[in-house]
């Protein structure tokens, strides 16, 4: 089976600029997550989606990170504006329900000058 | 804040030896235990999922659980250089926060020849 794709692998900004990033889960798994992760810490859950609906976000610092998952399949997760802290690796990964495995894709690096 | 606490690291252990990491939770509901590896640069992959009290084996790898003592190990027998790596305790949470992720900050591990 294919696995979590992700896009775009690196992407280097100025603060204050958008950026966005894709991701398209595996077929059939319903929950999909959007982790962040610092250099020598584990991952940290932004948003988890069941379906379309997202289910857990209270992590997500809503004044300039927003995310959506039209369809219950493909997400994107939007920061605007960026500021230099959130320069670290973007984790989506998705399962097929909340209790099972993620599968993780290959993250985006982002780095915010 | 859930927990999920691993021993610091990192871990150096010989070719063919035993490698013994350590990880303990906060939430005592919990049910979903998972190992993820993460190469340098790389994004986690599932080497073990346990559910259950006990152990269980898979290859070179044996997972044990302790639920009443909050508790979950993974031993890595005849330890190779290709298992050099960090490797992250991950513990689903059943209390408020239904169904998150938790991941510790992980141990790195290095296998020398």
């Amino acid at each position: 089976e294919a696995g979590v794709v992700q896009s775009p692998r690196y992407k280097i900004i100025e603060k204050k600029q958008p950026v966005a990033f894709w991701c398209n889960p595996i077929s059939g798994h319903n929950t999909l997550y959007w982790y962040l992760q610092n250099l020598g810490q584990g991952p940290e859950l932004l948003i988890r989606y069941e379906n379309e609906e997202a289910v857990d976000d209270s992590q997500l610092p809503k004044d300039r990170f927003s995310a959506e998952r039209l369809k219950g399949v493909d997400s994107t997760l939007k920061i605007q504006p960026a500021e230099l802290g959130d320069s670290a690796v973007y984790l989506c990964a998705s399962s097929f329900d909340r209790e099972s495995p993620l599968h993780f894709g290959n993250g985006t690096r982002l780095t915010v000058t | 804040q859930k927990e999920v606490e691993q021993n610091s690291g990192p871990l150096s252990v010989p070719e063919g030896a035993i490698a013994s990491l350590n990880c303990t939770y906060s939430d005592r509901g919990s049910q979903s235990f998972f190992w993820y590896r993460q190469y340098s640069g790389k994004s986690p992959e599932l080497i073990m999922s346990i559910y259950s009290n006990g152990d269980k084996e898979d290859g070179r790898f044996t997972a044990q659980l302790n639920k009443a003592s909050q508790y979950v190990s993974l031993l890595i027998r005849d330890s190779q250089p290709s298992d050099s790596a960090t490797y992250l305790c991950a513990v689903v949470d059943r209390g408020s926060t239904l169904g998150r992720l938790y991941f510790g900050r992980g141990t790195q591990l290095t296998v020398w020849p």
